[in-house]
């Protein structure tokens, strides 16, 4: 079964770093962009950025540029979210998702269970 | 950066209705490159619709997505108990800046 299962929720304080994972099962997890999506507590969804494992090619929004990092092991199938100093405006749910087509940008069509971080001093 | 502004932001109807939920993005988009997702509390999102109008795998025909350009429609043909929930769109034209709408959220009238 294609899944993408992601690390265990968090409970930081703010300056804190943070690196989580989400580990590919399933498929080639070096032909499928990965991507990270935020949702904060009772809001929308945010799109972060993504990553092609086969070359750790990574893009970001704007939005994200320069708070957080993206990368991905393809040896352990495995994508990460990290930060170097968290905030509190960082709490919120975490999803990884991967996209539908080989190679190429796309929906996300395949999704992480999520991670919770929660930053509270 | 394009911005896709979903309405109505809360949709009140009864199951058996049709909803139609319209996305509109601030520069033409490829429909190539629109999405819709659903999204039920305390769930992990789930896509219905890609390219615009290509139902995703194992989603119902009562979903169909339509548009070109600036706007784009979810319709859904007959509401059941198991769709009220919200919906976002998503552009994934734009690399690095992909977008989702705010959502709309369909609920039980």
């Amino acid at each position: 079964e294609v899944q993408l299962v992601q690390s265990g929720a968090e409970v930081k304080k703010p300056g804190e770093s943070l690196k989580m994972s989400c580990k590919g099962f399933g498929y080639s997890f070096s032909t499928y962009w990965i991507g990270w999506v935020r949702q904060k507590p009772g809001k929308g969804l945010e799109w972060m950025g993504i990553v092609y494992p086969g070359d750790s090619d990574t893009r970001y929004s704007p939005s994200f540029q320069g708070q957080v990092t993206i990368s991905a092991d393809k040896s352990i199938s495995t994508a990460y979210l990290q930060w170097s100093s968290l905030k509190a405006s960082d709490s919120a749910m975490y999803y990884c998702a991967r996209g539908m087509i080989v190679g190429g940008f796309s929906a996300f069509n395949i999704w992480g269970q999520g991670t919770m971080v929660t930053v509270s001093s | 950066e394009i911005v896709l502004t979903q309405s109505p932001g809360t949709l009140s109807l009864s199951p058996g209705e049709r909803a139609t939920l319209s996305c509109r993005a601030s520069q033409s988009v490829s429909s190539t490159f629109l999405a819709w997702y659903q999204q039920k509390p305390g769930q992990v999102p789930r896509l219905l619709i890609y390219g615009a109008s290509s139902r995703a795998t194992g989603i119902p025909d009562r979903f169909s997505g339509s548009g070109s350009g600036t706007d784009f429609t979810l319709t859904i043909g007959r509401l059941e108990p198991e769709d009220f929930a919200v919906y976002y769109c998503q552009q994934y034209a734009s690399t690095p800046s992909w977008t989702f709408g705010q959502g709309t959220k369909v609920e039980i009238k």
